[in-house]
């Protein structure tokens, strides 16, 4: 199984400041047809989760442009450019290449 | 707008059995692979299965393998997850999601509680 591994557990921060959240994975996230299936989600207080970013770099419908995720391989990164009230959750990596399909352990975003 | 909507939560004793669905819409629901994704009270995100679009194809996170059966009904719209023998480590929300690799749609989630 693909062991997803998130850093920081926690991440506190100023409104308008940025954040990021760092994810690896234990083996390469590309898959055979090519394509690399890491994506981000994000989950609010008391709310289903809501996917934020797929396939490494690419944001969903609807998701703002404050959002952004890179990497490669085994390394990804999330990165939040200036965090608003509405960004503080838990946010999860997930890999879609093979099952079992796993996810990282979380980061909790507050405001500080 | 896509809407997927579970149901069939609740209290149920360890060994028992329980049948959770899911209403989608708005959109073709026979197009995609659907999913099961649970979360323990307080913890992270469990995926548990996958299937089909014609239901041919399954996959299990090992936990539930033998116990937890997925199914579809594509002329109702609807997703099943058939939970047998179910443990106390088996209490979680369920959310139902739509399976783009990644999950682009997910329900609201509905409470599964095993206890005595």
């Amino acid at each position: 199984d693909i062991v997803m591994t998130q850093t920081p557990l926690s991440s506190p921060v100023t409104l308008g400041q940025p954040a990021s959240i760092s994810c690896r994975s234990s083996q390469s996230l590309v898959h055979s047809d090519g394509n690399t299936y890491l994506s981000w989600l994000q989950q609010r207080p008391g709310q289903p989760p809501r996917l934020l970013i797929h396939k490494i770099s690419n944001r969903f419908s609807g998701v703002p442009d404050r959002f952004s995720g890179s990497g490669a391989g085994t390394d990804f990164t999330l990165k939040i450019s200036r965090v608003e009230t509405e960004d503080v959750g838990v946010y999860y990596c997930m890999q879609g290449t093979q099952f079992p399909l796993t996810f990282g352990g979380g980061t909790k975003v507050e405001i500080k | 707008e896509v809407q997927l909507v579970e149901s069939g939560g609740g209290l149920v004793q360890p060994g028992g059995s329980l049948r959770l669905s899911c209403a989608a819409s708005g959109f073709t629901f026979s197009s995609y692979w659907m999913s099961w994704v649970r979360q323990a009270p307080g913890k992270g995100l469990e995926w548990v299965a996958n299937i089909k679009q014609d239901g041919s194809d399954k996959y299990y996170v090992d936990s539930v393998k033998g116990r937890f059966t997925i199914s579809r009904d594509n002329a109702k719209n609807s997703l099943y997850l058939q939970m047998n023998s179910l443990r106390a480590e088996d209490t979680a929300v369920y959310y139902c999601a739509r399976w783009t690799r990644p999950f682009d749609y997910w329900g609201q989630g509905t409470l599964v509680t095993v206890s005595s």
